[in-house]
């Protein structure tokens, strides 16, 4: 058990529709990334925040948001959803951001979310 | 820009024999190379890293060594079990140009490892 907590584990939607995955990160943590895995992408960065700003953003598509909260938890929202973004959902957490090599930057990944759009 | 190549999978392997997985990446200055390993059905989780040349890394019976020189840190393990069966990624610490190290993490595609008894 990594100690990051996804929620929900499998979700199940249609074309258009938007949803949230909920993450919460180790305690500690300040960091939350936002990964995609999909079996034509692979693994994909989405976006990190660090201590509720935004610090990265990688392949994130416009219809796709995210934010952390004040206690740390961070949302990801995906709006007008389509087939294509079927995929598993990961967050991590780790307790820096940048500016070292050491275990600071270690992340550590929850379960996922397994988005299905039909 | 910074990325990563793994060894084309599916691997199988019969239990006891030798695994190697190449990984090999392009990037800015020295980024920290991790292995992390996906079980079936679960996250990923880190298996070993190395964050400076000629570094090895090691954990559960596997080791890869960062070679600065011909940019790679394959994954070896002497005598695989079934239990090593899952999906391992070879990933770097993103660099920004001027070498900055930030968090995020540039994955290989990932090889599937099956081993038989």
């Amino acid at each position: 058990d990594s100690g990051v907590t996804q929620t929900p584990k499998h979700l199940i939607t249609a074309t258009g529709q938007r949803v949230t995955l909920r993450c919460s990160p180790r305690s500690g943590d300040l960091s939350v990334y936002w990964y995609q895995q999909s079996l034509d992408q692979g693994l994909q960065f989405l976006i990190q925040y660090y201590n509720g700003e935004e610090r990265a953003k990688g392949n994130i598509l416009e219809r796709f948001s995210a934010q952390q909260f004040p206690d740390l938890h961070s949302e990801l929202n995906l709006s007008s959803l389509e087939l294509g973004d079927s995929a598993l959902y990961f967050c991590a957490s780790s307790v820096g951001t940048s500016g070292s090599r050491s275990s600071y930057n270690e992340q550590f990944f929850g379960p996922g979310t397994r988005l299905t759009v039909l | 820009g910074n990325s990563v190549t793994q060894m084309e999978g599916p691997v199988t392997l019969s239990e006891e024999a030798f695994l190697t997985i190449n990984c090999t990446y392009t990037a800015t200055g020295y980024p920290s190379l991790f292995w992390y390993v996906q079980y079936p059905g679960e996250g990923l989780q880190l298996l070993l890293k190395a964050t400076k040349a000629d570094d090895k890394g090691s954990n559960k019976g596997f080791e890869a060594t960062y070679r600065k020189e011909t940019t790679s840190f394959h994954l070896e393990k002497g005598s695989v079990q079934v239990s090593d069966s899952a999906v391992y990624f070879c990933a770097l610490n993103y660099l920004n140009a001027g070498g900055t190290s930030y968090g995020k993490l540039t994955f290989g595609q990932g090889t599937i490892l099956t081993v038989h008894p």
